[in-house]
Parts: structure tokens; C-alpha cells; sequence
């Protein structure tokens, strides 16, 4: 079946602007999660949800950057006022549930702020 | 604080040679451990998961991972190499603490010679 997608797979903007980041879960799964990689590093967690709601946001760098899941499907993140160091591949991952349940990635989004 | 940690940037074996990717971790309660698979320009693939029982877990393209509860450890191995086998890996554990975020190590690139 489909796995999970991201849309753009490629997104250059200039600093200051603003941009918007889609992901399609897997059909059926319940939980949604955003992480941020940056060159050289690992996955780090942004936000978190289950179903509509988001359950853990602890991970977002500052208000400029906020996710939605109005329907408990897509998500998208949004970013303000982009700056430079925003730039990084943003993963999309979802799960059929909660707890040890395996989740999937998406093939990313690199961002890169001029 | 929940962690994992990679000890090694890099492994290097010869195709046909066995490999062990280490990983060790630090959590509250259970640990429930992961490895991931990331190729160039593509986001994580799912390899294996330990959540409990069996300490020796089989996941994908014939790789494993042994739980070592006594030294927090969770290495990945594979018998024969593949110099298809060539990708960077990824250790996670899951916060057992706040949410079901995923807590990442810094990755390990595997290079198989022929």
C-alpha cells in the first residue's frame, strides 16, 4: 500500500517569508509526528498527534512554527518568518498507534532559507 | 534523560564479512528500541524493533539486533555484508517518559568494500 508522503520534496524560500509543508499519513493510522534533521545529526522531534489534536508540541523551536491535522489525516506545518537556520529535511512519520507501535517516515522535505 | 547514543561515526567491512552497528541507550522503565535504515536523499526505512521477549530480534534484508539488558545495548548485526548494505543507521528509543516521540541517535554510516 501507499506509504507516507511529504509534499514539496524540495522547498527554497527566501528569510522572512513564509511556508507551508504537507504530509499524507499511511490510511488508517491514528498518530502523526513531525521531526526536524539537520546535516550530520539525527531525527529530532517537533510535535506529535493523536487523531485531530496535538498531543506533544514540546519539540517546536519557538512560535514561529505551529502544525495542524484538522481532519486526523493530512498534516501540515507551517513555518513564519523563516530563518536560516531553519533549514534542515523535515520528516513526516505515522503510526497505527500509540506506544511501541513502528513508525513509518516519509521521504522528507528539504527546506533551505536563503 | 532519555537517550541513545552511536559511539561510532563510521563502521567499514569488507563484503561477505560480518557487521555490528553499536548502539547503547539510557531510559526510564522498558525500553522499547528501534533501528532504522536512511539511503541518500530518502527518508528512514523501518529495519527492526525490540519490545520484549526474544533478546535477538530479525528485522529486514537480513539484518539483526541483540538486546543486552545488563549493558543498555542494542547492536545491529548482519552475518554477510552487502555492499547494498551501504547507508547510514539509525538507533531510537522511544521516551517511555513524556510521549511516544522517538529519541534518536547521531547515526552510523556503514561503508561495505568489495
Amino acid at each position: 500500500g501507499a506509504g507516507v508522503s511529504q509534499t514539496p520534496s524540495n522547498k527554497v524560500t527566501e528569510k522572512g517569508k513564509y511556508v507551508e509543508l504537507r504530509c499524507d499519513p499511511i490510511s488508517g493510522h491514528t498518530a502523526l509526528y513531525w521531526y526536524r534533521q539537520s546535516l550530520g545529526q539525527g531525527p529530532e522531534f517537533l510535535i506529535y498527534f493523536q487523531g485531530t489534536g496535538a498531543a506533544d508540541d514540546s519539540g517546536l523551536p519557538n512560535d514561529r512554527f505551529f502544525a495542524v491535522r484538522p481532519e486526523g489525516s493530512v498534516s501540515t506545518l507551517k513555518i513564519q518568518r523563516t530563518e536560516r537556520g531553519d533549514s534542515a529535511v523535515y520528516l513526516c512519520a505515522s503510526s497505527l498507534g500509540t506506544g511501541p507501535d513502528t513508525q513509518y517516515f516519509g521521504p522528507g522535505t528539504r527546506l533551505t532559507v536563503l | 534523560a532519555q537517550s541513545v547514543a552511536q559511539p561510532e561515526d563510521q563502521v567499514n567491512v569488507a563484503e561477505g564479512n560480518p557487521l555490528t552497528v553499536k548502539c547503547t541507550y539510557s531510559v526510564s522503565g522498558n525500553p522499547y528500541l528501534f533501528w532504522y535504515v536512511q539511503y541518500p536523499n530518502r527518508g528512514l526505512q523501518f529495519l527492526l524493533k525490540y519490545i520484549t521477549g526474544d533478546n535477538l530480534v530479525k528485522g529486514s534484508y537480513g539484518f539483526e539486533a541483540e538486546f543486552n539488558k545488563s549493558q543498555t545495548s542494542f547492536h545491529l548485526k548482519k552475518p554477510s555484508a552487502l555492499v547494498s548494505d551501504s547507508a547510514l543507521y539509525f538507533c531510537a528509543v522511544r521516551d517511555n517518559v513524556n510521549t511516544d516521540k522517538l529519541i534518536f541517535g547521531t547515526g552510523t554510516r556503514l561503508q561495505v568494500f568489495p
